[in-house]
């Protein structure tokens, strides 16, 4: 089993619509998650991170954590073509060291 | 705030050739660095962690005398591709994080072209 899973879609969305983003990981001792964007070409930029099990908001994004499932997820509201992109998931596992790894990404594209 | 830079963006050298790679933290203290390799519509590889002063941690299948790397300062920490190949080429990105940071922020990638 990957250590970070996503689908890798595309998932294709109209303009206006809610955009839902899924990532499995499976190191049940976790404790961080983040989801990042990345734009072709470019390096990723965080948009969300969340620690604590059930929903946390941020403007149009809503990251949703539960540990006991460990599954994560990202829901874009009001998806705009600005949002077409790859969404990585990323998690930062417990080990003797600090290990970051990231999901495949999904691509997200937005149908205006 | 946040800010990691990376220099070069790109370079494009001989086989043969070493390059580095420098990363560093603007504006907070990198206390962790991470080193990632992405290759065409492929996701972010983890090659190596380091902290500060201390040796790099390799992740399984990198080789850690290929690609050396050095945390030298809370604000620097190098990449060098020795003996560089063509299979070599690809998008090379670091991140940094300190203390109070929960998420690692990431530089702009050098895209490397080993001819």
């Amino acid at each position: 089993q990957k250590e970070v899973e996503q689908n890798s879609g595309p998932l294709s969305v109209p303009e206006g619509a809610i955009a839902s983003l899924n990532c499995t990981y499976s190191d049940r001792g976790s404790q961080s998650f983040f989801w990042y964007r990345q734009y072709s070409g470019k390096s990723p930029e965080l948009i969300m991170s969340i620690y604590s099990n059930g929903d946390k908001e941020d403007g149009r994004f809503t990251a949703q954590l539960n540990k006991a499932s460990q599954y994560v997820s990202l829901l874009i509201r009001d998806s705009q073509p600005s949002d077409s992109a790859t969404y990585l998931c990323a998690v930062n596992m417990r080990t003797s060291y600090d290990k970051v790894i990231f999901g495949p990404g999904t691509s997200l594209s937005v149908i205006p | 705030g946040a800010v990691v830079s990376q220099h070069p963006s790109w370079v494009i050298c001989k086989s043969g050739t070493s390059v580095k790679i420098e990363c560093r933290s603007l504006d907070f203290q990198a206390t962790t660095m991470f080193w990632y390799r992405q290759f065409p519509k492929q996701s972010l590889m983890l090659m190596a962690t380091s902290n500060e002063g201390s040796k790099a941690t390799y992740e399984q299948g990198v080789e850690k005398d290929k690609f050396l790397i050095n945390h030298a300062s809370l604000t620097l920490s190098t990449l060098t591709v020795t003996s560089a190949h063509p299979e070599d080429s690809s998008f090379y990105i670091c991140s940094a994080r300190d203390r109070r940071r929960q998420g690692a922020f990431f530089g702009p990638g050098t895209r490397l072209t080993v001819l």
